[in-house]
């Protein structure tokens, strides 16, 4: 089993959809989560970050958590085809500091 | 902007050749960095932790004589791919911690081994 489990999609959305993206992980101890975004052939992008369970905003963006379940969403209002691009969720904590364990991504595309 | 930053963004070398990569924090200073590799329509594959003043951690199943990381300052590390292979072409990414467990990462260098 994976420690982050992520659906790849992909995903495809006429603009102005609201998109829900979601992971799922397996070891209690992850503390930090973070959503990531990335355009082809580029470095991920800091969207979201979250610490222990909860929601945060941030414009369009929500980013939720819930540790109980061990689930965390993105969710993006009023998508625009700007939006289209890689999202993954990252993890991170317990006893290795720094690093993080990504999900494998989905794909986003929003169409005009 | 950008706060770390890779050099170069791309590179194309023949077989058997050796290419270095520089990861930079640019504002900020990163006692530890990460390198990851990237193949086309995957996720991000963490090979090793860089630390500055000591050796690299290398993750299970990457060569740490093929992959040489020197952390040289707080604001710069390096990975070497020694005697690059086809299989080594990848899309090679780092990343650098600022505060909490937030990471930031460069724009990745682009590795074409012919």
């Amino acid at each position: 089993q994976k420690e982050v489990e992520q659906d790849p999609g992909p995903l495809s959305v006429p603009e102005g959809a609201i998109v829900s993206l979601n992971c799922t992980y397996s070891n209690s101890a992850f503390q930090y989560f973070m959503w990531y975004r990335q355009y082809s052939r580029k470095g991920p992008e800091l969207l979201m970050y979250t610490y222990s369970s909860g929601n945060k905003e941030d414009g369009r963006f929500t980013a939720q958590v819930d540790k109980s379940s061990k689930y965390i969403s993105l969710f993006i209002r009023d998508s625009q085809p700007s939006d289209s691009a890689t999202y993954l969720c990252a993890v991170a904590g317990g006893t290795s500091y720094g690093k993080l364990t990504f999900g494998q991504g989905t794909i986003l595309t929003v169409h005009p | 902007g950008a706060v770390v930053s890779q050099h170069p963004s791309w590179v194309i070398c023949k077989s058997g050749t050796s290419v270095k990569i520089e990861c930079r924090s640019l504002d900020f200073q990163a006692t530890t960095m990460f390198w990851y590799r990237q193949f086309p329509k995957q996720s991000l594959m963490l090979m090793a932790t860089s630390n500055e003043g000591s050796k690299a951690t290398y993750e299970q199943g990457v060569e740490k004589d093929k992959f040489l990381i020197n952390h040289a300052s707080l604001t710069l590390s390096t990975l070497t791919v020694t005697s690059a292979h086809p299989e080594d072409s990848s899309f090679y990414i780092c990343s650098a911690p600022r505060g909490q467990e937030t990471q930031y990462f460069g724009p990745g260098t682009r590795l074409l081994v012919l």
